[in-house]
């Protein structure tokens, strides 16, 4: 069955730093990918996708990913962080089968150190 | 343009009543799809609505019903609910029939709590 596995519920990084969000997947085929975030009270936005081609994606917000077919990994990545980029970051894989039947992690929260 | 609507934005319900949720998708969208965020969960898929029939279905009972407009906008009917459907009921829209490279578009939920 098909699954998305998002390792880390809680990370926290000072305002600057770099971050590395982890995302593993187990899906028969090529998998459609995405990152989506979404801020309290708000609804889920959408970060980047990847569906075939270049691996490195390239996001919203200064946000990239990169999709790695041996590792089954789809991380997401961003050189440094602002005070506005806390919020619940999800990795999803859509199934080939079923357009827009997507399957989310259950989430990381990201926490912003001033 | 005002993107996706919800409505309400908060509910509380007994166990065994009934719920109606309710969207108006993005100016030019006219698929609809629900899905269930559980506390500290991803998004589930519920069914998406497209024409004014389901297309497609997730891992969800009959309880769980919908309905789509003319007019693009939809309701997520539940019936007989239980306290396991206490949860934040989000809705996605996007244009033409939700190819995955055609952005979904999320509202910011509608949070469903059944004592």
């Amino acid at each position: 069955a098909q699954s998305v596995t998002q390792p880390d519920i809680h990370i926290t990084v000072s305002e600057g730093a770099s971050l590395e969000l982890r995302c593993n997947y187990s899906y028969g085929a090529t998998p459609y990918l995405f990152w989506y975030v979404q801020s309290p009270g708000q609804g889920l936005q959408l970060l980047l996708k990847y569906f075939s081609g270049d691996t490195l994606v390239q996001g919203i917000k200064g946000f990239e990913a990169e999709f790695k077919r041996s590792q089954s990994s789809f991380n997401l990545r961003k050189p440094s962080v602002h005070w506005s980029d806390a919020a619940e970051y999800f990795c999803a894989v859509g199934l080939y089968s079923s357009a827009s039947k997507i399957i989310f992690g259950s989430g990381t929260r990201l926490s912003i150190r001033p | 343009d005002a993107g996706v609507t919800q409505s309400p934005t908060h509910l509380i319900k007994t166990r065994g009543q009934q719920v109606t949720l309710r969207c108006s998708p993005k100016s030019g969208h006219d698929t609809v799809s629900w899905y269930q965020q559980a506390l500290g969960q991803g998004p589930q898929f519920i069914f998406q609505y497209y024409e004014e029939e389901e297309r497609q279905r997730g891992n969800f009972p009959d309880r769980f019903s919908g309905h789509q407009f003319p007019n693009y906008s939809s309701e997520l009917n539940v019936n007989a609910l239980l306290l396991g459907d206490s949860a934040l009921y989000l809705c996605a829209s996007s244009p033409g029939l939700a190819e995955l490279y055609n952005e979904q578009f999320f509202g910011p939920g509608t949070r469903l709590t059944v004592l």
